[in-house]
């Protein structure tokens, strides 16, 4: 099975800041990445598929990036309503997550 | 609106089965692949296993292999998760999702339902 590794594992930020979470796959995936945001206590919701495309409704803000091994996601000016646990997915596999807390 | 509700979990000792349930409506659900996906306690994310649109094709991940049987009824808009033979390492909220599949090869999972908790222990 392919791998997908996230980091930082945590990460420290404050609004407006601009916040980078890479995924790497352990081989090529093409361009078969999603992101997800979870918040305590709620369902993980999709927020990129296809690597780079930006599901409905999702603020502008959020945005993905790569191909093969190495993905980003960006949120270009971090809001409140963004401090929350981020995961990575590849067919069956997530990354470990991703976890955004205020600085 | 496109919806999934769970139901169905609780509270089981070890060795005991437990079969969850989930509601959808607002697509048509006999036209995707449906998954399961657990978190444990603290823990990430796990997919669990998916079901064909029809019922033809089943995977499971290892650990759950021969305990869990994903099952789906199209006429009730329903997926089920009939688990045997549970462990404390079952426990976990389990998530029903719908499967985007793409032919070329990729899947993601939007949406999910809002999870059901399944505790395992004596």
């Amino acid at each position: 099975d392919i791998q997908m590794t996230q980091s930082p594992s945590t990460l420290s930020a404050s609004v407006g800041d601009r916040v980078t979470i890479t995924c790497r796959a352990s081989q090529s995936i093409s361009s078969w990445l999603a992101w997800y945001q979870q918040k305590p206590g709620k369902a993980p919701k999709l927020l990129i598929y296809k690597a780079s495309s930006l599901e409905s409704g999702v603020p502008s803000r959020f945005s993905g990036s790569g191909s093969g091994t190495e993905f980003t996601l960006t949120i270009s000016s971090l809001q409140p309503d963004d401090f929350a646990t981020y995961y990575c997915q590849q067919s069956r596999t997530f990354g470990q997550g991703t976890k955004v807390e205020i600085k | 609106e496109v919806q999934l509700v769970e139901s169905g979990g609780g509270l089981v000792q070890p060795g005991g089965s437990l079969r969850l349930s989930c509601a959808a409506s607002g697509f048509t659900f006999s036209s995707y692949w449906m998954s399961w996906v657990r978190q444990a306690p603290g823990k990430g994310l796990e997919w669990v296993a998916n079901i064909k649109q029809d019922g033809s094709e089943k995977y499971y991940v290892d650990s759950v292999k021969g305990r869990f049987t994903i099952s789906r009824d199209n006429a009730k808009n329903s997926l089920y998760l009939q688990m045997n033979s549970l462990r404390a390492e079952d426990t976990a909220v389990y998530y029903c999702a719908r499967a985007v599949v793409v032919v070329a090869g990729g899947n993601w999972f939007d949406p999910w339902g809002q999870g059901t908790l399944v505790t395992v222990s004596s």
